[in-house]
């Protein structure tokens, strides 16, 4: 059964700060998703990625498939970006379309 | 384009009554795929359909839960005899489905949430 573990839970920073979330799994996998959660319920999908590292403006993901483990980093940090950030990592072999999420780490940046 | 679109956004519903929760997804996406999130939970996996047909229904929690993509393209995921515990936000995503090991990035929608009381 694939596991998928994020820390912090909780994360507070002030505008401007540079944040990491990080993300490990137990079973190993080749692709990694990272998702976007505002209150009332929407996901936006942020990343996939298999390999290496993903920048997309100031959000950037990594990811060490040996370690199965992944970050995601914000830099200069702004209130808007404050929501949920879920890692979410495909079972391997054939269900590799199954997605077992982490609980997601509720990031709140104050100005 | 339009993103995956769910409807309705909420719900609220008496112990006992049935419900449907539809899902439109991105045109041309022959994945779907539904979740369930309860409150303070990452979500967790439904069902997902390739095309008109139920690949795989493993994560339905019982047999009152029943889903159908008749044409391929708009799902409709029906709970019946709702219980308070069905309660939660029911999210679907699509995708292309081009195969490969690390499986295809989803396209989530907006999520109904579901209240039974």
């Amino acid at each position: 059964k694939n596991e998928v573990e994020q820390s912090p839970q909780n994360l507070t920073a002030q505008e401007g700060e540079f944040i990491t979330i990080n993300c490990s799994y137990s079973v190993g996998i080749s692709a990694l998703h990272w998702l976007q959660q505002h209150p009332g319920g929407g996901i936006v999908s942020l990343f996939m990625l298999s390999s290496g590292k993903k920048k997309h403006g100031r959000l950037i993901a990594t990811i060490n498939i040996q370690e199965k483990h992944s970050s995601l980093h914000i830099t200069a940090s702004h209130p808007r970006d404050s929501a949920v950030y879920i890692c979410a990592s495909p079972n391997s072999g054939g269900s590799n379309y199954k997605l077992t999420f982490g609980k997601g780490t509720l990031l709140t940046v104050n100005p | 384009g339009a993103g995956v679109s769910q409807t309705p956004s909420n719900k609220v519903t008496e112990k006992g009554k049935y419900v449907e929760l539809r899902c439109d997804p991105i045109s041309g996406h022959t994945a779907l795929y539904w979740y369930r999130q309860s409150l303070g939970q990452g979500p967790e996996f439904l069902i997902y359909f390739q095309g008109t047909g139920a690949a795989d229904d493993s994560g339905l929690p019982n047999d009152r839960f029943f889903a159908v993509r008749p044409e391929g393209s708009v799902s409709t995921l029906k709970i019946q005899r709702t219980e308070r515990g069905d309660s939660a936000v029911y999210l679907c995503a699509s995708s292309f489905n081009l195969g490969g090991r690390g499986g295809n990035e989803q396209f989530f929608g907006p999520g109904t949430r579901l209240t039974v009381l």
